[in-house]
C-alpha cells in the first residue's frame, strides 16, 4: 500500500467547533485531495493540492478549508463543524494530476453531534 | 457543472455470471477513467483504468469500454466470484486534476 496516513482515524465532535484533519504521506507525491463519502453520493471532492501552498475547490468545498506548507502533508479544517459535515473523510494522492491512479488513506469517520 | 452518473446502484449477480455497471459523463474534455473497487470498511483501490485514446482495456476477468462519442464508459466482470462482491465506482478526470466520481454500483455475487 502507498504510504499515506489519516488522523484521527475516528471522532466525535460537537456543533460548532472547529475540526482538523490530517492527511500524510511518505511518497514525495505532488497531489493530495480530500473526499467525502456519504451514501448514495459516493466520493465528492472537497479541495485538491498541486502542490505546497497551491490549493483549489472541489465540488462541496463549502465549509471547508485546507492547507499544505509540506509536501507530505495536507490538513483539512471544518471551521465550525455542522450535523451535515457528518461523513467519513478519504485523503488521496497521486503522482501526477493527469491519467494517474490516486492512492487513497484509511479514511477518518467524522461524527459531529 | 461536472457530473458522472452511474447504473445500476445495486447489483445482484450469481456466481459465475457476468457483471455490466454503466457510467456516463457529462465533459467531453474528459480524458481518463478509472474505476475503483472499496470493500466494505476499506478504502477505494483502483482495478482498472482506460484513457481516452483507447476503445477498450482487459485485464483478466474485468474489461472496461470507452465510447467517447456517447460520453459512455462501462465495467464488464465475467465469471463472477463471491469475492468480487463490493461497491463499485467509476470515475472520470475533468479539468486536468480534479476526478468526479459516479454513486457507486453495490455489487452482490450469491454463491
Amino acid at each position: 500500500d502507498a504510504g499515506i496516513t489519516q488522523s484521527p482515524r475516528h471522532k466525535v465532535t460537537e456543533t460548532g467547533t472547529p475540526v482538523t484533519l490530517r492527511c500524510h504521506q511518505t511518497e514525495n507525491h505532488r497531489y493530495m485531495y480530500w473526499y467525502r463519502q456519504d451514501p448514495g453520493h459516493g466520493l465528492r471532492l472537497i479541495h485538491y493540492s498541486y502542490g505546497v501552498k497551491d490549493t483549489d475547490k472541489g465540488e462541496v468545498s463549502d465549509g471547508y478549508s485546507v492547507s499544505r506548507s509540506k509536501t507530505e502533508d495536507f490538513l483539512l479544517t471544518l471551521e465550525s463543524a455542522t450535523s451535515s459535515q457528518t461523513s467519513v473523510y478519504f485523503c488521496a494522492i497521486s503522482e501526477s494530476g493527469q491519467g494517474w491512479e490516486a492512492f487513497f488513506g484509511q479514511g477518518t469517520r467524522l461524527t459531529v453531534v | 457543472g461536472e457530473n458522472v452518473e452511474q447504473h445500476p446502484s445495486t447489483l445482484s449477480v450469481q456466481e459465475g455470471d457476468s457483471a455490466v455497471i454503466k457510467c456516463t459523463y457529462s465533459d467531453s474534455a474528459s480524458n481518463y477513467f478509472p474505476w475503483y473497487k472499496q470493500e466494505l470498511g476499506k478504502r477505494p483501490q483502483l482495478i482498472i483504468d482506460i484513457r481516452s485514446n483507447v476503445g477498450e482495456k482487459k485485464d483478466q476477468r474485468i474489461a472496461v469500454t470507452l465510447n467517447k462519442t456517447a460520453k459512455h464508459f462501462s465495467l464488464h466482470i465475467t465469471e463472477t466470484q463471491p469475492e468480487d462482491s463490493a461497491v463499485y465506482f467509476c470515475a472520470a478526470q475533468v479539468g486536468g486534476f480534479k476526478t468526479i466520481f459516479g454513486a457507486g454500483t453495490r455489487l452482490f455475487v450469491k454463491a
